[in-house]
């Protein structure tokens, strides 16, 4: 279903240290999914993306890893820094003609210097 | 390259009133979508728009409407504001429908 969380869950970690963001999505069905980071005040950044034929694509410093047997997807960060500071959202899209962007309950990550 | 750019960024308005927002996608970007942001929350869907026409349209009152011009540029309208319309309004675009959106920094509105 849709996003309704009224409280962001909070991941605090210090500099250095690598970050795992997780993520439940909802449906079988959907074929492919986003991360974004969103700094206050800003709107959300495209970081990754997974398309379901895949379990794991990497970027810089970032990881996703999708497992649809649970319906599980995470975002790893390396070496977490300052910057990385931010709210991060998983999408995902469901196949099919209404191609919109479900979005998650999003993850408030703070480092910690 | 210009990003997506929106405007205003800000926007006072009270109970009834009637308010337009403005946004411009990314260049050779056709499709543009509406999203609404309340505080602590995910942004929510309200429409996509795709060469003009509406392709998605999200679970938000006939208050609500939307329209994509020529240029794909796109105009979000609300009628009859009320209280909990105030939100940061999101305006993302993409090559096309279901591919991935870049989003601009929003439009901030606030209810009095």
């Amino acid at each position: 279903g849709e996003s309704v969380g009224l409280h962001l869950p909070t991941l605090s970690v210090q500099e250095g240290d690598n970050s795992i963001i997780n993520c439940a999505y909802s449906n079988s069905a959907s074929d492919y999914f986003i991360w974004y980071k969103q700094e206050s005040g800003k709107g959300p950044q495209f970081i990754i993306d997974i398309r379901s034929n895949m379990d794991k694509r990497q970027g810089q410093r970032v990881t996703v890893l999708l497992n649809k047997t649970v319906k599980h997807l995470s975002l790893q960060i390396a070496a977490t820094q300052p910057g990385d500071s931010a709210v991060y959202f998983c999408a995902e899209r469901r196949a099919g003609n209404n191609r919109k962007l479900i979005w998650g309950l999003g993850t408030s990550l703070a480092v910690n210097p | 390259d210009a990003g997506v750019t929106q405007s205003p960024t800000h926007l006072i308005k009270t109970r009834g009133q009637q308010v337009t927002l403005r946004c411009s996608p990314i260049s050779g970007h056709k499709s543009v979508s509406w999203y609404q942001q309340v505080l602590g929350q995910g942004p929510q869907f309200i429409f996509q728009y795709y060469e003009k026409e509406e392709r998605g349209r999200g679970n938000f009152p006939d208050r609500f409407s939307a329209r994509q011009f020529p240029n794909y540029s796109s105009e979000l309208n609300v009628n009859a504001l009320l209280l909990g319309d105030s939100a940061l309004y999101l305006c993302a675009s993409s090559t096309g429908v279901g591919e991935t959106q870049h989003f601009g920094d929003g439009t901030r509105l606030s209810i009095l």
